[in-house]
């Protein structure tokens, strides 16, 4: 069955620092993997996703994530966290039914707090 | 141009009451989904429509029953309204024919029942 484990449902860092959110996965398959920011009082952003293309990911707003198999990770890293990236952070499989749909499983979520 | 939007985007009722959400895509998918977030922020799939057919359905309580009058629309449609769901509920859609797995998720709906 495929899962996502985020560890950590808190993160807090100092504005400037490195953001480091984590993400390990279970999948019997090749998987496709999401990152998925939520702002306070708002629906879900895609910040970015692997497909199998390449291994480092770079999304939206600085952000960028590494697929490594021998580890099951997808960690979520930003050089220097801004103000404006306290947010709620999800990480997510997407299942496969067959063509028809797929479905997103999400972790549990982590919320990163920048401090100024 | 919103994607993906919810009416309302808040909803207080009482216990027992029966309620709709409503959700409109402009994207041109033809999948659309429902899913609940719960008090503690986790997210989870209630179903899933393909072109307005049901795909899936995960085990959600037959109060609640979603319609999808044509592929741009679904909506749904909660009967006897419980305390448990309370909950924020967000609309997403998949464009099926691209390949891509994301969906592109609506604001969501505050839903408060007291």
């Amino acid at each position: 069955a495929q899962s996502v484990t985020q560890l950590g449902s808190h993160v807090s860092v100092s504005e400037g620092a490195l953001v480091l959110l984590r993400c390990n996965y279970s999948s019997s398959v090749p998987p496709y993997l999401f990152w998925y920011v939520q702002y306070p009082n708002q629906g879900l952003q895609l910040l970015l996703k692997y497909t199998s293309a390449a291994t480092l990911v770079k999304g939206i707003n600085g952000f960028e994530a590494e697929f490594k198999k021998s580890e099951t990770s997808f960690h979520l890293t930003k050089p220097s966290a801004h103000m404006s990236d306290a947010a709620e952070y999800f990480c997510a499989v997407s299942l496969n039914y067959g063509g028809a749909t797929n479905k997103l499983i999400f972790g549990t979520g982590t919320l990163l707090a920048v401090q100024p | 141009d919103t994607a993906v939007s919810q009416t309302p985007k808040y909803l207080v009722t009482q216990m027992g009451n029966d309620k709709s959400i409503k959700c409109e895509q402009n994207l041109g998918h033809d999948t659309m989904y429902w899913y609940k977030q719960d008090s503690k922020k986790f997210l989870k799939i209630m179903f899933s429509y393909n072109n307005k057919e049901l795909i899936i359905n995960e085990t959600v309580p037959n109060r609640f029953s979603p319609k999808s009058p044509d592929k741009a629309h679904l909506n749904l449609h909660i009967n006897s309204l419980e305390l448990g769901d309370s909950a924020v509920y967000f609309c997403a859609s998949w464009d099926r024919t691209s390949g891509a797995r994301e969906q592109f998720f609506g604001p969501g709906t505050r839903l408060t029942v007291l």
